[in-house]
C-alpha cells in the first residue's frame, strides 16, 4: 500500500500568514493527488485535486503543487475561516490512503 | 443538489453488528463508485470500503476484511455497510463519499457515529 506522510502535525499561524503543509509519499502517484480541508464536526470538503487543480468555490488563495512523491498545499494569506485540520490523499490506487492530517491553529 | 445521508450509527457490544446506510440522491447513483471512509475520535481519515457501480469491483481495507461487507441497491440509492465482529478499535465515524470518475471523494456525507463498547 502507499503510505502518505504530511508535516507538519500541527501548524500555529496569523491571520494573513502564508502557510505551507507538505506531504510525501511513499512511491510516485503522479499527480494523483488531493486535498481537503476538515473542521471540527464536518465532513472533510475537497479543495484540490490533481496536485495543483482548484475545486469549483474554493479561493483562490489556495494552491497546490508537486508531482512524483513530493507535494504542498500553500494558503497564500490565511483566513479566519480557514482554521482547520487538512488533509492529503492519493487516489492513484483504489485503496485511496491518507496523510495523517496537518491542524493549522490561530497563533 | 448531490446529498449523501449516512444513519444507522449507535452504541454496540464488542463482537455485535450494525448496518450502516447511506441514501443518495442529487445526481445518478448506478453511475458512481461508492466509499466508506471511517474516523476515529481524535484521530485522522481511514479508507474502509470501495464498490464500483455495478457491484462487480470491492475492495476492503485490511482492518475490516472478513468483518464488513459493502453493498448497494442503485433501484433504492443506496449504500449499505454491514459490520459484524465488531472491536472497540471500530469506534469511529463512518462516512460515505461519492467516487468521481477521476477517484477523488466528493462530496461525502455528514458521517453517522459507531460506538463499539460494553
Amino acid at each position: 500500500d502507499i503510505q502518505m506522510t504530511q508535516s507538519p502535525s500541527t501548524l500555529s499561524a496569523s491571520v494573513g500568514d502564508r502557510v505551507t503543509i507538505t506531504c510525501r509519499a511513499s512511491q510516485s502517484i503522479s499527480s494523483w493527488l488531493a486535498w481537503y480541508q476538515q473542521k471540527p464536526g464536518k465532513a472533510p470538503k475537497l479543495l484540490i485535486y490533481k496536485a495543483s487543480s482548484l475545486e469549483s468555490g474554493v479561493p483562490s488563495r489556495f494552491s497546490g503543487s508537486g508531482s512524483g512523491t513530493e507535494f504542498t498545499l500553500t494558503i497564500s494569506s490565511l483566513q479566519p475561516d480557514d482554521f482547520a485540520t487538512y488533509y492529503c490523499q492519493q487516489y492513484n490506487s483504489i485503496l485511496g490512503t491518507f496523510g495523517q492530517g496537518t491542524k493549522v491553529e490561530i497563533k | 443538489e448531490v446529498q449523501l445521508v449516512e444513519s444507522g450509527g449507535g452504541l454496540v457490544q464488542p463482537g455485535g453488528s450494525l448496518r450502516l446506510s447511506c441514501a443518495a440522491s442529487g445526481f445518478t447513483f448506478s453511475s458512481y463508485s461508492m466509499n466508506w471512509v471511517r474516523q476515529a475520535p481524535g484521530k485522522g481519515l481511514e479508507w474502509v470500503s470501495y464498490i464500483s457501480s455495478s457491484s462487480s469491483t470491492i475492495y476492503y481495507a485490511d482492518s475490516v476484511k472478513g468483518r464488513f461487507t459493502i453493498s448497494r441497491d442503485n433501484a433504492k440509492n443506496s449504500l449499505y455497510l454491514q459490520m459484524n465482529s465488531l472491536r472497540d478499535e471500530d469506534t469511529a465515524v463512518y462516512y460515505c463519499a461519492r467516487v468521481n470518475s477521476g477517484g477523488l471523494l466528493t462530496p461525502w456525507g455528514q458521517g453517522t457515529l459507531v460506538t463499539v463498547s460494553s
